[in-house]
């Protein structure tokens, strides 16, 4: 089976640059989630959707992330201007989640490793 | 809110030893408990998972009980490996409003010797 999708798996670019990382999730699937990981941080969750739809986006960091999710196969994440702070492994992830079962595990992505210099 | 407090790592052993990671955890109502696991360069994956009280979890030699009493789910395998190196989490999720949205802990990061 095909697990979680996440392209690109490496990515250098150059601070002030425009950075889209994208996912595929799990088929059938319902929920999709956005997780930054730091070595300073730890694991971060960025932005959650539920149906196609942003439940919770309290923990983007600054307009300059944004995150779609047009489509049940397809998300993407965008920092526009990147910063080398930016610099993180970046993780999608996706579960089949309902309001009446806690017990969905989280399927994760392999990540995008970022490096803004 | 929510909350997972995991035992601070790094956490060394010889191979064949005996591991313990312990993870309490604080939430309204009763959530599943779950323990992930990340090696080197992959993704957080599912080690092993309860979703209710005194329910054991178990995988490749690893077990956690579900103690409602002591709000603990903790980590155990009789014998480690060089194999069983990795970081692992302890995580929760939640009924309600919060159901798509679950609580990690920080990670302890498990080195073995051989």
């Amino acid at each position: 089976d095909a697990g979680v999708i996440q392209s690109p798996r490496h990515e250098v670019t150059e601070m002030g640059q425009e950075v889209t990382l994208r996912c595929k999730p799990i088929s059938g699937h319902n929920s999709l989630f956005w997780y930054r990981q730091t070595m300073m941080r730890g694991l971060e969750l960025l932005i959650y959707f539920n149906n196609n739809v942003p439940i919770d986006d309290s923990g983007m960091p600054e307009d300059r992330f944004s995150a779609k999710m047009p489509n049940a196969s397809f998300s993407t994440l965008k920092i526009q201007p990147s910063e080398p702070r930016d610099s993180a492994v970046y993780f999608c992830a996706s579960s089949s989640m309902s309001g009446t079962d806690s017990g969905n595990t989280i399927y994760f992505g392999e990540g995008s490793w970022l490096t803004v210099v | 809110g929510n909350s997972v407090t995991q035992m601070e790592g790094p956490v060394t052993l010889s191979e064949e030893a005996f591991l313990t990671i312990n993870c309490t955890y604080t939430a309204t109502g009763y959530p599943s408990l779950f323990w992930y696991v990340q090696y080197p360069g992959e993704g957080l994956q599912l080690l092993l998972k309860a979703t209710k009280a005194d329910d054991k979890g178990s995988n490749k030699g690893f077990e956690a009980t579900y103690r409602k009493e002591t709000t603990s789910f903790h980590l155990e395998k009789g014998s480690v490996q060089v194999s069983d190196s990795a970081v692992y989490f302890c995580a929760l999720s939640a009924f309600g409003a919060n159901a798509g949205k679950s609580t990690f802990g920080d990670g302890t990061t498990l080195t073995v010797k051989p």
